[in-house]
């Protein structure tokens, strides 16, 4: 069975600060895929990242960075420097060798001005 | 004009109506998934389909049935509406991969409200 855990329900920061989004998984499958999607009060769904089972280098882009570590079964997400537009609900997801993807319940982030 | 749409975008319906919804895509993927959000559940899978032939049960499929009309078009029915059907409905696609997994792309989603 597959399971995703964002134990973080909400996190509430002010603008520049530094905010870590926790996500830890559970599969049995050798080969896997992780996403994290941002919901913003919109409510539309924006893709974030996907990152394979295989490739445990993190990745940066602006001011979001990822880190994936096999050995912890983690998958974390840092906005460096927030801001008010970051404040959203984000999702952690998990994809392996059946067809279903497991998404977590959800961080809601509030970045405050 | 968004890659992904979904029509209507809000309903409020009463219990017993027969409810459509349907989405389009513009992307020329294969995949399309319908899902549902509710409050600290996350989203969870109702249908899905690989192909205009093909269609498969998510999760939570009960009370609920799709149409795979072209590749463009996947519409999710709900025949008798009950309140705990109130939900945000996420239509998805995403394309067939030559290996490993693509990601979905999510339309902006339908509320929809069961009285």
């Amino acid at each position: 069975a597959q399971k995703v855990t964002q134990a973080q329900t909400e996190i509430s920061v002010v603008e520049k600060e530094d905010v870590t989004l926790d996500c830890v998984y559970e599969t049995r499958d050798t080969t896997y895929y992780l996403f994290w999607y941002k919901q913003p009060p919109s409510g539309e769904l924006v893709f974030l990242i996907r990152r394979n089972s295989f490739d445990e280098q993190n990745e940066i882009s602006g001011r979001y960075s990822w880190n994936f570590q096999k050995s912890t079964s983690s998958f974390n997400f840092t906005i460096t420097a927030s801001q008010v537009v970051d404040s959203a609900v984000y999702f952690c997801a998990l994809k392996g060798s059946n067809y279903k993807l497991t998404f977590g319940k959800g961080t809601l982030l509030t970045v405050n001005p | 004009d968004a890659d992904v749409t979904q029509t209507p975008r809000n309903r409020i319906t009463k219990t017993g109506k027969r409810i459509m919804l349907e989405c389009s895509q513009t992307k020329g993927h294969d995949r399309m998934y319908w899902y549902r959000q509710d409050p600290g559940l996350g989203l969870r899978l109702i249908y899905y389909s690989f192909d205009v032939k093909d269609i498969n049960k998510g999760e939570i499929s009960d009370g609920y049935s799709v149409s795979r009309q072209a590749q463009a078009k996947f519409s999710l029915s709900l025949e008798s509406a009950i309140p705990n059907q109130t939900a945000l409905y996420f239509c998805a696609t995403s394309e067939t991969p030559l290996r490993g997994y693509n990601e979905q792309f999510f339309g902006p989603g339908t509320r929809l409200t069961v009285l």
